[in-house]
């Protein structure tokens, strides 16, 4: 079974405006990951925020981190239909360090 | 530089037939993982290499699934005999985890093979 789960399940924007993505987890983490996923292609990595930091900035994205509610979000300012993919959040723990996805938000940017 | 390759991209086959999945992974990374994902779902870790050794198998099931990387390089996923739940997109991943450093290896994931079972 899967530990994160996001919020919402899917989130159908128009253009221009900005979506949010929520993510849960249930045990303590190093980390906690955002990824994105086209139709039929592979998982692309966006950022990482570690355990420490509670918020972090790349391009139009920004992740905070919550760890006292287990919880982050992904913001992705003025969108753009190229941005329309699932996104999920991985926590990273343990020893191993593995990486735990949660079920995705699918991201629909209306032109 | 090439990102992590994998083949076939789709496969269809009857059930109770074998199936085998090959992956390449980026040059020089020396650890490679073989993910589950389901259709909805987040993709789920089957097992991670470090190198030529299985450091975490736990939910790969081993009375129908193996895996190798005997050079520690590229590997294969077998499946043996295929059931109708097994199919779902299997990803390869891979990540140059170095010693001493941080926790965070960034994994960088192939586009994957789409599994039909019939």
């Amino acid at each position: 079974s899967q530990q994160g789960e996001e919020d919402p399940q899917a989130l159908s924007i128009q253009e221009g405006e900005n979506a949010t993505m929520n993510c849960s987890y249930k045990t303590s983490i190093n980390n906690l990951q955002w990824y994105r996923q086209n139709s039929g292609r592979g998982l692309v990595h966006l950022i990482l925020i570690r355990s420490n930091e509670r918020e972090k900035h790349s391009g139009r994205l920004r992740v905070t981190l919550d760890t006292s509610k287990k919880s982050s979000s992904l913001l992705i300012t003025a969108s753009r239909a190229a941005d329309t993919a699932s996104y999920f959040c991985a926590n990273s723990g343990g020893s191993n360090y593995k990486l735990t996805f949660g079920k995705g938000t699918l991201l629909t940017v209306n032109p | 530089e090439a990102g992590v390759v994998q083949s076939p991209r789709y496969k269809i086959i009857e059930k109770k037939q074998p199936v085998a999945f090959w992956c390449n992974p980026i040059s020089g990374h020396n650890t490679l993982y073989w993910y589950l994902q389901n259709l909805g779902q987040g993709p789920e870790l089957l097992i991670r290499y470090e190198n030529e050794e299985a450091v975490d198998d736990s939910q790969l099931p081993k009375d129908r699934f193996s895996a190798e990387r005997l050079k520690g390089v590229d590997s294969t996923l077998k499946i043996q005999p295929a059931e109708l739940g097994d199919s779902a997109v299997y990803l390869c991943a891979s990540s140059l985890d170095l010693l001493g450093q941080d926790s965070y290896n960034e994994q960088f994931f192939g586009p994957g093979t789409r599994l039909t079972v019939l």
